[in-house]
């Protein structure tokens, strides 16, 4: 049973355009909604977090955008570049220290 | 400070046998995870421990199981290996076991099932 449904399977995007990844669930007890990042031979690595209190949270060129309404949370990649290409995992905690992780999206950016 | 590191990269085994896969946290953090991540099913929780205790555990057969020591390092032990347990094997650590505290994963075990 998949906890967490993401979206799109793969993207290609072109050199400085905006990536553009989605996620959605169905238990409201999730609490934590990080997003990973994965090079080929190596372990995710968090990118960013968000808490279900807020709607929005940006680091540098990239953003969580959060609708607890609609049970939904996307990633969005400004300027994207090539050193962006990687796979990228939603995920989501609920009161426990383990994560659910969505099926992942290899993001390709072209120069 | 050194990030989590896993024992051995990858490893080669014939169905039937066992084996065992070792994770060293980061210095402080005291709760490890262990996750599996195959093409076709994708990251998949496997257990938690945190104080030498597991306190939570997913969806996989007692064939997998783990411990850990009380210098917060851990291993998992697979026993009478199938084709199927051929994937990489992640371990994470987290500072402790609340649901917020971020978890850092390694580089990955490589298990490789003939």
């Amino acid at each position: 049973q998949q906890q967490v449904k993401q979206s799109p399977q793969s993207l290609i995007v072109q050199k400085g355009g905006i990536s553009i990844i989605n996620c959605a669930y169905e238990n409201t007890a999730f609490d934590y909604f990080p997003w990973y990042q994965q090079f080929p031979g190596k372990g995710p690595a968090l990118l960013i977090a968000i808490r279900p209190d807020v709607s929005e949270k940006k680091e540098g060129r990239f953003t969580i955008s959060f609708n607890k309404s609609a049970k939904q949370f996307s990633l969005h990649i400004m300027d994207s570049q090539p050193g962006d290409s990687a796979t990228y995992f939603c995920a989501v905690k609920t009161g426990a220290n383990n994560l659910f992780f969505g099926t992942g999206t290899r993001l390709t950016v072209i120069p | 400070k050194a990030g989590v590191t896993q024992t051995p990269r990858y490893l080669i085994k014939t169905r039937g046998q066992q084996v065992t896969l070792s994770c060293s946290p980061i210095s402080g953090h005291r709760s490890v995870s262990w996750y599996q991540q195959t093409p076709g099913q994708g990251l998949q929780f496997l257990f938690e421990y945190f104080s030498e205790t597991q306190r939570n555990k997913g969806n996989f057969p007692g064939r997998f199981s783990g411990r850990q020591f009380s210098n917060s390092r851990s291993e998992m032990n697979v026993s009478t290996l199938e084709l199927g347990d051929s994937a990489l094997y992640l371990c994470a650590s987290s500072p402790g076991p609340s649901s917020t505290d971020t978890q850092y994963f390694g580089p990955g075990t490589r298990l490789t099932v003939l």
